[in-house]
């Protein structure tokens, strides 16, 4: 029943390590995004994609890399982890249309990355 | 550069106690603004999108308005279950980049008993 699902919950790894964070959403939305959330609680968007092209990529370090296999799923690999990148990361959709708030956007209930 | 601040960065209201929380921003061209309420570990749930000034949509004890610079939120007759994190967004360059939310640092309110 979850419109927008997140993989996993929780991520606790080292510094170094390469991690992959799964999104997935059964709402039938065409456009998907991955959002950002620090210690001061800003949400602060990275890439967005429609219909499987990438249509927002933000200034992110290149060792962020989001993979979208299909409009329903978007995936967020990071490489070699840093302390920095110790965050709550949410997932999106929405269903791009002539007036952006028609649909709304649908947030999952994000995944808490932890770099020790 | 377009910028979205919202006051006060938290609230304490008692139940029952009317207030008002504020969305002020800066943004070229506005295409809708929109009220976000995020609870503790979850992800920001949507509460209302308002279009133009002067528009106003109501939820429950919730009341959004908007004017050509900034929107209220009014809680009327606040719960204890209205405790949460507010969250006011505008989508920025959205011609270039559709769908790109702008978001404010939030109101934390807490209501008690």
């Amino acid at each position: 029943d979850t419109a927008v699902s997140q993989t996993p919950k929780y991520l606790v790894t080292q510094m170094g390590n390469d991690k992959s964070i799964k999104c997935e959403q059964n709402l039938g939305h065409d456009t998907m995004y991955w959002y950002k959330q620090d210690s001061k609680k800003f949400l602060k968007i990275m890439f967005s994609y429609n219909n499987k092209e990438l249509i927002i990529n933000e200034t992110v370090p290149n060792r962020f890399s989001p993979k979208s296999p299909d409009k329903a799923h978007l995936n967020l690999h990071i490489n070699s982890l840093e302390l920095g990148d110790s965050a709550v990361y949410f997932c999106a959709s929405t269903l791009r249309g002539d007036r952006v708030g028609d649909y709304g956007y649908t947030f999952g209930s994000g995944t808490r990355l932890t770099v020790v | 550069e377009d910028q979205v601040t919202q006051s006060p960065e938290a609230l304490r209201l008692q139940e029952g106690e009317s207030s008002s929380l504020n969305c002020s921003y800066t943004v070229s061209g506005l295409r809708g603004l929109f009220w976000y309420r995020q609870d503790p570990g979850k992800g920001p749930e949507f509460l209302f999108t308002l279009y133009s000034a002067g528009e106003e949509k109501e939820k429950e004890r919730l009341k959004a308005t908007l004017t050509k610079k900034e929107s209220f939120l009014h809680i009327t007759a606040p719960k204890p279950e209205d405790s949460a994190t507010y969250l006011c967004a505008v989508p920025s360059n959205w011609a270039d980049s559709w769908g790109k939310l702008q978001f404010g640092a939030g109101t934390q309110v807490v209501v008690t008993p």
